[in-house]
C-alpha cells in the first residue's frame, strides 16, 4: 500500500533562508507527484507537478525534484519570505485516477 | 473562469440530519474528487468520478453517497450525519491528462462541516 510521509511536520525559519521540504513515498510506481500550498482555512493551490519521467520542475523561487528509485521528492524554496508561510503538501498518483497525500509540513517564515 | 466552487462554505448539522454538498467546475474537467481533511490525517479520498454518470468509491466512502448527473457538478450527500463526519470537505477536479499541465488537480475552497 502506498504511503506518503512528510517530515518535519512543522518548521520555522528566519526570512531570507533557503529551505528544503521533504516528501517520501513507499512505492516507486507512480505516474506523477504534485506539490501544493494550503493557507489556513483555504483550499489547496497547486505549486508544481513532476511527471514520473522528469527529475525536476521549477517555478520562480520554487524547485521540486523527484527521485523515484529512492521514493523521495524535495521542494526547495529560495530566499524565503513571510508570505511563504503556509502548509505544504505533496501527493503522488500511483494509478490512473487516485492520489495519495502526505500530511503536510507547516512552514512559518519569521520576519 | 471561477475554477472549482463549493457550496456551502460552512454548515452545522445535528446527528441524524442529512445534507448535500455541491461542487461545480467550469474547466470542462472529466475527473472530479471528494476528499475530507482531518487534523493529523491528511486528505483522504471519499468518492471520485471519471466522467458524467460515473462514480467510484475511494478510501473512506462509508456514510456518503455521490452523484454526477452533469459533467460540471459533483454532489456529496450525507444521509444520516454522525459526529465522526465533522471535517473539512474539499472537492477537486482534473483533466484527462492529454496536455502538459492537465494532470494537475484543482481544488475548491472547502466546506467546513460540524456535526453535533
Amino acid at each position: 500500500k502506498q504511503e506518503v510521509t512528510q517530515i518535519p511536520a512543522a518548521l520555522s525559519v528566519p526570512e531570507g533562508e533557503n529551505l528544503v521540504l521533504n516528501c517520501s513515498f513507499t512505492d516507486s510506481a507512480i505516474y506523477n507527484l504534485q506539490w501544493f500550498r494550503q493557507d489556513p482555512g483555504k483550499g489547496l493551490t497547486s505549486l508544481l507537478l513532476i511527471q514520473s519521467s522528469q527529475r525536476e520542475q521549477t517555478s520562480g523561487r520554487l524547485n521540486a525534484s523527484l527521485d523515484k528509485s529512492s521514493g523521495r521528492s524535495t521542494l526547495y524554496i529560495a530566499a524565503s519570505q513571510p508570505g511563504d508561510s503556509a502548509t505544504y503538501l505533496c501527493a503522488v498518483r500511483p494509478g490512473t485516477y487516485k492520489y495519495i497525500f502526505g500530511t503536510g509540513t507547516r512552514l512559518k517564515v519569521l520576519a | 473562469n471561477a475554477g472549482v466552487t463549493q457550496t456551502p462554505k460552512f454548515r452545522v448539522l445535528k446527528t441524524g440530519q442529512s445534507m448535500t454538498l455541491l461542487c461545480a467546475q467550469d474547466m470542462n474537467h472529466e475527473y472530479m474528487y471528494w476528499y475530507r481533511q482531518d487534523p493529523g490525517m491528511g486528505l483522504r479520498l471519499i468518492h471520485y468520478s471519471v466522467g458524467e454518470g460515473t462514480t467510484a468509491k475511494g478510501e473512506v466512502p462509508d456514510g456518503y453517497n455521490v452523484s454526477r448527473l452533469k459533467k460540471q457538478n459533483f454532489l456529496l450527500g450525507l444521509e444520516s450525519a454522525a459526529p465522526s463526519q465533522t471535517s473539512v470537505y474539499f472537492c477537486a477536479s482534473r483533466d484527462l491528462g492529454s496536455g502538459k499541465s492537465s494532470y494537475e488537480q484543482y481544488f475548491g475552497p472547502g466546506t467546513r462541516l460540524t456535526v453535533t
